[in-house]
């Protein structure tokens, strides 16, 4: 079973917009974290926000995450046709041993 | 990319056949997890292996195993494969000490199986 759940599934914008993809989980977590996959292949992590945590920027990402709703939203500003991806959010839990994914964002930024 | 190798790209075997997926994690790495993504969705987490012994397992039948070597390479061995059983499989490392890191994982580019 999937955690998370990301919102939208597919997304499609022009080049230069910003995309916001959203993500809800269900139970505590120790920390989130948004991974991106190419056409199938292996995800790449892309940033970790911990529980602790409200905010966190990385170059054109911004990430936030809302405990109390159980929910994250991740932030690409200035979209590239570069970004076009799937978007995973996944969360770990006490045990720390594994990542749970949800389902996933398509996005495509045409040009 | 990272220095996640996984052999290997793709793979076509016949229902009830054995399959071996080999990993070989990045540099520094002792940790090796595998997960499972089946077309359209998010990937499943399989186990996960530390310094050779399996310290988490998801929702898979023992018929799902692996292996992890003292140089930290890992293999995921599935026997009596099922239709159901094709998917990316994905391997990742992380450099974690044990159940409690927040450590990101670095992924493999994954192993495509056909179940036939």
């Amino acid at each position: 079973s999937q955690q998370g759940e990301e919102d939208p599934q597919a997304l499609s914008i022009q080049e230069g917009e910003n995309a916001t993809m959203n993500c809800s989980y269900k139970t505590s977590i120790n920390n989130l974290q948004w991974y991106r996959q190419n056409s199938g292949r292996g995800l790449v992590h892309l940033i970790l926000i911990r529980s602790n945590e409200r905010e966190k920027h990385s170059g054109r990402l911004r990430v936030t995450l809302d405990t109390s709703k159980k929910s994250s939203s991740l932030l690409i500003t200035a979209s590239r046709a570069a970004d076009t991806a799937s978007y995973f959010c996944a969360t770990t839990r006490g045990d720390g041993n594994k990542l749970v994914f949800g389902a996933g964002t398509i996005l495509r930024v045409k040009s | 990319e990272t220095g996640v190798t996984q052999s290997p790209t793709h793979l076509i075997k016949t229902r009830g056949q054995q399959v071996t997926l080999r990993c070989s994690s990045q540099s520094g790495h002792n940790t090796v997890s595998w997960y499972q993504q089946a077309l359209g969705q998010g990937p499943q987490f399989i186990f996960q292996y530390y310094r050779e012994e399996e310290n988490g397992r998801g929702n898979f039948p023992p018929r799902f195993s692996g292996l992890q070597f003292p140089n930290y390479s890992s293999e995921l061995n599935v026997n009596a494969l099922e239709l159901d059983d094709s998917a990316l499989y994905l391997c990742a490392s992380r450099p974690g000490t044990g159940r409690n890191s927040y450590y990101e994982q670095y992924f493999g580019p994954g192993t495509r199986l056909t179940v036939t």
